[in-house]
């Protein structure tokens, strides 16, 4: 049972390239969630998903898109980097109203 | 407004001293409440749940204040170990699960 794993670990992109970050978890939970964490800021929510096929918009969702196509896969893209999305991003998910489980973080730097 | 407010710290105290932690949230249709502990540049794990009529996990103790709207944690006999970010989070359950931070509360235990 590994929980909730993210790829990859560590990214560098440039200014206008695009990515896409994968969050897996194989515990069956039907909430699953995609923040950043900028010194200072806190975690914020950027989208999130309360079941497969279903996204919805957090607090940050500009300049991000997600997919939820299977129930253990949560998609986090870029379409076209910015200097302002420099940051550490974290996937989680949870079951019902219990406790919600974090990946290790993603360190997505863009120059 | 945020919807989750914390005190950022740093909280610096001795071993062995009582430290207690408050969080307000705006939002007074959020319906579950939580206590995480962040280390440095990891990813947030649970500390506890917080229940209205309040809760005890060995030294620590959460409380919640619905007329109020604020949820406290209070962690007593302070090791070194319990250095860390300390973040409260509410989930807003007529918002799909969203689950929201608070920026995080930052302690520092010294010898």
């Amino acid at each position: 049972n590994a929980g909730v794993t993210q790829t990859p670990k560590f990214r560098v992109l440039k200014t206008g390239q695009s990515m896409t970050l994968l969050c897996a978890q194989d515990m069956n939970h039907e909430y699953m969630y995609w923040y950043r964490q900028d010194p200072g800021m806190g975690l914020r929510l950027i989208h999130y998903s309360v079941g497969e096929g279903t996204t919805a918009k957090g607090e940050v969702p500009d300049g991000y898109n997600v997919s939820r196509l299977k129930k253990q896969n949560f998609l986090l893209g870029l379409e076209s980097a910015a200097p302002s999305q420099t940051s550490v991003y974290f996937c989680a998910s949870r079951f019902n109203a219990n406790e919600q489980y974090f990946g290790p973080g993603t360190r997505l730097t863009v120059t | 407004r945020k919807e989750v407010e914390q005190d950022p710290g740093p909280f610096n105290v001795p071993e062995g001293a009582t430290v207690a932690f408050n969080c307000t949230y705006s939002n007074s249709a959020s319906q579950s409440f939580f206590w995480y502990r962040q280390d440095c540049r990891k990813e947030p794990k649970l500390l506890m749940s917080v229940y209205s009529s309040g809760n005890e996990d060995g030294r620590f103790t959460a409380q919640l204040n619905r007329a109020s709207q604020y949820i406290s944690l209070l962690i007593r006999d302070s090791k070194l170990s319990d250095s860390a970010t300390y973040l409260c989070v509410v989930i807003l359950y007529n918002q799909g699960g969203k689950l929201i931070f608070g920026q995080g509360t930052e302690l520092s235990v010294k010898p």
